[in-house]
């Protein structure tokens, strides 16, 4: 167990809509980092946190936004759905978000847009 | 831009055999390069880094990296491998000098037959 959590596990939804997925961190670490795993474009590095400022974007679409909270939680908010982002999306903290940091993956939540 | 390259999908070795798995990076400034460990249904676990000092990195569950910067490679390689050893393997670089983006490679899956 990696100490970060993420809610839920699975989450099937129509196509146009909207959905928030949430991380926690390790305890006592600053920097989230989100990614999007599906089978054709492999793990693509979506936006970084750090401290509740954005660090790092990534290949991060328009749709898609994401916060960090003052108490370090975080969530990604996929709009407009379509059947394309159906993936595996992990969150994943580090103590600094340094570049030297090694992160600590989440779970995942499951994402199926039908 | 930096850029991860993992030559190998699938890798198979006999249990109790050295392996393999490669990865070769692409990056302007001085490389971060990591391995991360994908079991099924699980999110990433990290098994080693390189920063800076001695090519040869150690890690977690036996696994150590080289690190070569003429071939501009970093190679995950363990001396006996183990059939609990089998997963998904990602080598990702993070480039020092430019940004803060990861980029990860496309896997490579490790068989370890019995």
């Amino acid at each position: 167990d990696s100490g970060v959590t993420q809610t839920p596990k699975h989450l099937i939804t129509a196509t146009g809509q909207r959905v928030t997925l949430r991380c926690s961190p390790r305890s006592g670490d600053l920097s989230v980092y989100w990614y999007q795993q599906s089978l054709d474009q492999g793990l693509q590095f979506l936006i970084q946190y750090y401290n509740g400022e954005e660090r790092a974007k990534g290949n991060i679409l328009e749709r898609f936004s994401a916060q960090q909270f003052p108490d370090l939680h975080s969530e990604l908010n996929l709009s407009s759905l379509e059947l394309g982002d159906s993936a595996l999306y992990f969150c994943a903290s580090s103590p600094q978000g340094t570049g030297i940091d090694e992160q600590y993956f989440g779970p995942g939540t499951r994402l199926t847009v039908t | 831009a930096q850029s991860v390259a993992q030559p190998e999908d699938q890798v198979n070795v006999a249990e109790g055999n050295p392996l393999t798995v490669k990865c070769t990076y692409s990056v302007s400034g001085n490389p971060y390069l990591f391995w991360y460990v994908q079991y099924p249904n699980r999110g990433l676990q990290f098994l080693l880094k390189y920063i800076t000092g001695d090519n040869l990195v150690k890690g977690s569950y036996g696994f150590e990296a080289e690190f070569n910067k003429s071939q501009t490679s970093f190679h995950l390689k363990k001396p006996s491998a183990l059939v609990s050893d089998s997963a998904l393997y990602f080598c990702a670089v993070r480039d020092g000098n430019y940004g803060q983006n990861f980029v990860f490679g496309p896997g490579t899956r490790l068989s370890v037959l019995p």
